[in-house]
């Protein structure tokens, strides 16, 4: 069965960190890039970082330039994403995703989602 | 960045009535790289539509997708109980990827 599973979410104060791992099974995870995506409660989607399927490539959001970092590990079926100076907007689920293809392509496999939640 | 914006923001409808979603784009989308998702409460989205068109793996076909340019659709043949959800349209060509802010479609 085709699966990604995130861990690593909680509760934390502002201007902390945390770091969030995605673990793939089912597919041959290095074959293909990966995405975060977040989503604040009751809000819509939003494309926080991707990376290729060689770390060769790699993409954030503005909002969260400068402060997170994606990685992978192909040799362990895992994704990363290390979040520095974590504020209150950043409150949300996470969700790992797969890209559909090998290349450019949109996200046909999402985990469940860890959840972020940033407050004092 | 490409801005998606979705229309109408919900869709009363009842079982078995079409549905007819629309996804307008700021500016083009490169190659119509431009997919559809679906979003249940407490659950992850689902790929529904990617490139523009094309169904996903297992996904019915009374879900269709057309358009090209700047104008997107996302229409449903005959609603079923189970379609009852959240659409959100995404495009992927062009980076930073954005999706749209989203239609529900509730029941009548």
């Amino acid at each position: 069965e085709v699966q990604l599973v995130e861990s690593g979410g909680g509760l934390v104060q502002p201007g902390t960190s945390l770091r969030l791992s995605c673990t793939a099974s089912g597919f041959t995870f290095g074959d293909y890039s990966m995405y975060w995506v977040r989503q604040a409660p009751g809000k819509g989607l939003e494309c926080v970082s991707g990376i290729s399927w060689n770390s060769g490539s790699i993409v954030y959001a503005d909002s969260v330039k400068g402060r997170f970092t994606i990685s992978r590990d192909n040799a362990k079926n895992s994704l990363y994403l290390q979040m520095n100076s974590l504020r209150p907007g950043d409150t949300a689920l996470y969700y790992c995703a797969k890209v559909h293809v090998r290349g450019l392509g949109t996200f046909d496999i999402w985990g469940q989602g860890t959840m972020v939640t940033v407050s004092s | 960045e490409i801005v998606l914006t979705q229309s109408p923001g919900t869709l009363s409808l009842s079982p078995g009535e079409r549905a007819t979603l629309s996804c307008r784009a700021s500016q083009s989308v490169s190659n119509s790289y431009l997919a559809w998702f679906q979003q249940k409460p407490g659950q992850a989205p689902r790929l529904l539509i990617y490139g523009a068109s094309s169904r996903a793996t297992g996904i019915p076909d009374r879900f269709s997708g057309s358009g090209s340019g700047t104008d997107f659709t996302l229409t449903i043949s005959r609603l079923e109980p189970e379609d009852f959800a959240v659409y959100y349209c995404h495009q992927y060509g062009t980076s930073p990827r954005t999706f749209g802010q989203g239609t529900k479609v509730e029941i009548k």
